[in-house]
Order: C-alpha cells, then structure tokens, then sequence
C-alpha cells in the first residue's frame, strides 16, 4: 500500500457520460499530480494541485476538470466521454515539488465503451 | 521543455543474468531523475532517484543507476535479475524549478527462466 488511494479501480461508462474519479494522497502530502496512461500516449500529465490551487497544467482536455478540497483529497472530472478517453488514470502526491518523491496510487483503469 | 526517451521498447534477459536499461534526458539545467517500476495492472513504484551529490544512486530490489551529465544519461542496472523484476520501467525527469514529472514511453522487461 502507496498511502495514496484511488477510487474506483475500474470503471466502465458510454461515450458522451461523465464521471468523476477520486484520489486520497498521502498523509502529509500537500500536492497532487494527476496522470494519464494509454498505450498510444505513454504517461502524460494532466494537472498539479498544491494545497487546493492549480499549480500546474499538461495537455488536459477542455473536457477534464479537476479540483482538490480542503481536507486534500482530490477529484477528476471527465465529461462527454469519447473512446479515446479509455486510459488508466493515475494520482500521486508528495510534499511540495516532490523533494522526496512521488508516490503513485494503483489507479483507476477507465473504459468507454 | 525537458523531455526523456528510452531507446529499448522491449528487453529480454535470462534469469541471473545482468541488466541495463538506458535513459536519456533533455534538460537545459540540473534535473531531477527518477526510476518507477509497474508490474502488470500495479500502479508505479519508486526504483531510486537522483537529486545531487553521488552520481552512483542505489536503490530499492538491487537496483542502482548511473547519472552521466556529459552524456545526459540516467541508466538503470542490476547485477542479476529475478523473474519478479518482470515488469515495464519508467524513467522520469523534473526540472530543479519545475512540479511535474516528465516520463519515458517506458521499457518492458521479459525474463526467461
């Protein structure tokens, strides 16, 4: 166990439908990373919350929206899926600008169908 | 922009054998390197990282890596693998003023009994 939570681990959804994934980071973590892996993509960053702002942004769809809340959990939103948005998600955390690292959760595996 | 390539899709070693995996990076200034692991539907794990000081890093499993600036390298070895070590290996590159971690398209390790 990461100390880093995701939920669910898999989710299965039609195109045009929206969800909304979770990610609890490590006790003492103030930030929060969300990425994204497909076999055409690689590994590719979404978006950076440190202590409930928007630190940083990557290549995240108009479509995607994140937030992180006060108690530091965060959550992403995907709407109007497509089927190109099939991936597994993943969250990791660490304390500012990862001096000591990231550490990823297991991932939520995301399939439109 | 920093960016990271890993030559080698797929690499095969026999069980006791030694391993190497190559990792090149492209950073104007001191990067921040890292090594994940991520055995089949697990999420990513930390192999080792490199901030400053010793070139040679150890890490966990018996792993260690070799940071060469000359050579804006970052390769990964270890002296005989296991048919645990199995598994797809990440190289990862942050910017000394940056947030995100910036990935490789990944290696995927097969080991032959």
């Amino acid at each position: 166990d990461s100390g880093v939570t995701q939920t669910p681990k898999h989710l299965i959804t039609a195109t045009g439908q929206r969800v909304t994934l979770r990610c609890s980071p490590r006790s003492g973590d103030l930030s929060v990373y969300w990425y994204q892996q497909s076999l055409d993509q690689g590994l590719q960053f979404l978006i950076q919350y440190y202590n409930g702002e928007e630190r940083a942004k990557g290549n995240i769809l108009e479509r995607f929206s994140a937030q992180q809340f006060p108690d530091l959990h965060s959550e992403l939103n995907l709407s109007s899926l497509e089927l190109g948005d099939s991936a597994l998600y993943f969250c990791a955390s660490s304390v500012l600008r990862g001096a000591k690292g990231y550490t990823f959760g297991s991932g939520t595996r995301l399939t439109v169908v | 922009a920093q960016s990271v390539t890993q030559p080698d899709i797929h690499i095969t070693v026999s069980e006791g054998a030694s391993l190497e995996l190559r990792c090149n990076y492209s950073y104007g200034a001191t990067p921040y390197l890292f090594w994940y692991v991520q055995s089949p539907g697990q999420g990513l794990q930390l192999l080792l990282k490199y901030f400053s000081g010793d070139t040679l890093v150890q890490g966990i499993k018996g792993f260690e890596a070799e940071f060469k600036r000359s050579q804006s390298s970052f390769n990964l070895r270890k002296p005989s693998v296991h048919w645990s070590d199995a598994a797809e290996y990440f190289c990862a590159v942050r910017g000394a003023a940056g947030n995100k971690l910036t990935f490789g398209g990944g290696t995927r390790v097969l080991v032959k009994p």
